[in-house]
């Protein structure tokens, strides 16, 4: 069974903070990782998406990869209220392939 | 970018009857449909897969029976849940791939909540 795992917190990070969200899959024939923002009652939202091994940044948003030990993760910098959300990892195996979800960590950001 | 248009928003029916959701991808094909249903506090759980022209694929646990998909064309896929009951209520979203399909390759619609009373 493939599996995306995500700690479902909720994690609680004051304005201005570095939000740092982990992911870990099972397969290690994944292909591509995404990060998605969900809002209560919305649909998911893309915020980055990371091929290969190491950083992409985007703005205020670092994706990390670490195929070796099947891990990615989303750091989020001057958190602000308004990122207060659930971020869902999602992997697939090959492109334009199924997306396995993570059960998604809920984040708060306190001002 | 890429637009995935999802009707209805929302629905509530009686139980038994049943619901047509419809997908349509508005500026590209969609070559490839993604069907999830999210339960509150819970990840999105891919249901089935739909391909243009073909049969769709299910996951394991998801009756096709009840869960009906269509996907005649290469901008519009449907899933309609049949003779519903209310541990059917939840959020079903679509993800739509294909080229020019998002940045990411996958363009989501806006869920519809279903509730079954």
């Amino acid at each position: 069974q493939k599996e995306v795992e995500q700690n479902s917190g909720p994690l609680s990070v004051p304005e201005g903070a570095i939000a740092s969200l982990n992911c870990t899959y099972s397969d290690r024939g994944s292909q591509s990782f995404f990060w998605y923002r969900q809002y209560s009652g919305k649909s998911p939202e893309l915020i980055m998406s990371i091929y290969s091994n190491g950083d992409k940044e985007d703005g205020r948003f670092t994706a990390q990869l670490n195929k070796a030990s099947q891990y990615v993760s989303l750091l989020i910098r001057d958190s602000q209220p308004s990122d207060s959300a659930t971020y869902l990892c999602a992997v697939n195996y090959n492109q334009g392939g199924k997306l396995i979800f993570g059960q998604g960590t809920e984040l708060s950001v306190k001002p | 970018g890429a637009v995935v248009s999802q009707h209805p928003s929302w629905v509530i029916c009686k139980s038994g009857t049943s619901v047509k959701i419809e997908c349509r991808s508005l500026d590209f094909q969609a070559t490839t449909m993604f069907w999830y249903r999210q339960f509150p506090k819970q990840s999105l759980m891919l249901m089935a897969t739909s391909n243009e022209g073909s049969k769709a694929t299910y996951e394991q646990g998801v009756e096709k029976d009840k869960f009906l998909i269509n996907h005649a064309s290469l901008t519009l896929s449907t899933l309609t849940v049949t003779s519903a009951h209310p541990e059917d209520s939840s959020f079903y979203i679509c993800s739509a791939s294909g080229e020019q399909g998002g940045n990411s390759g996958y363009t989501f619609g806006s869920g519809t909540r279903l509730t079954v009373v």
